[in-house]
């Protein structure tokens, strides 16, 4: 039983250059949620989904992009790089109650 | 605007011990649920214990229970017997209205260190 899982767990990135986060979730929730944390500020929300092909802005979206194409899948995606988007990127999933579900997270270092 | 505030940044206990992290929330909804989340230095997230706002009983979850005052807005976790492995950041968080679809606003954490 998989659960959430994040690709990749560590990343580099030069600044200005892109890539996509991958999240994935075996327990047909419904809702998926994409946040980032840094030190002293607990775990901000970026971006979520209620749904297959539906998705949100939350409290941190500027900078980022994210996609629900598949119900199963929830990507989000940096088109250019900023060392203030260095942070651990969780993405979670939820059922009915709002207990969410995390993957083990991504550490992102942008130099 | 939901909020939760922890306003212990790091805290200390003694083996064996019971220790009260605290949790205070804000919101104008009437149903929400309220989560305590673990998490060790490897880093991954995981939960502890909930309590829905209509829930007559504290939640408990063996050495861990939810001391939920719903007049004065909290719900600190009380973990009993501590034990080293306890030793990690502990986030509370809410789920604004009760039905899933809205996301948990985290508050900033609190550091545990239990002492042997």
């Amino acid at each position: 039983n998989a659960g959430v899982t994040q690709t990749p767990k560590f990343r580099v990135l030069k600044t200005g250059q892109s890539m996509t986060l991958l999240c994935a979730q075996d327990m047909n929730h419904e809702y998926m949620y994409w946040y980032r944390q840094d030190p002293g500020m607990g775990l901000r929300l970026i971006h979520y989904s209620v749904g297959e092909g539906t998705t949100a802005k939350g409290e941190v979206p500027d900078g980022y992009n994210v996609s629900r194409l598949k119900k199963q899948n929830f990507l989000l995606g940096l088109e250019s790089a900023a060392p203030s988007q260095t942070s651990v990127y969780f993405c979670a999933s939820s059922y009915y109650r709002g207990e969410a579900f995390f993957g083990q997270g991504t550490r992102l270092t942008v130099v | 605007a939901q909020k939760i505030t922890q306003t212990q940044p790091g805290m200390f206990v003694q083996e064996k011990e019971a220790v009260t992290l605290d949790c205070t929330y804000d919101t104008s909804d009437p149903s929400y649920g309220l989560f305590w989340y673990k998490q060790p230095s490897s880093g991954e997230m995981i939960f502890l214990i909930y309590q829905g706002s209509y829930d007559q009983q504290n939640a408990t979850e063996g050495r861990y229970s939810l001391n939920f005052q719903k007049a004065r807005k909290s719900a600190n976790l009380v973990i009993s017997a501590s034990q080293l492995g306890d030793s990690a950041m502990y986030f509370c968080a809410m789920s604004p209205a009760l039905g899933g679809n809205t996301p948990l606003v985290f508050g900033k954490g609190t550091r545990l260190s239990v002492i042997a």
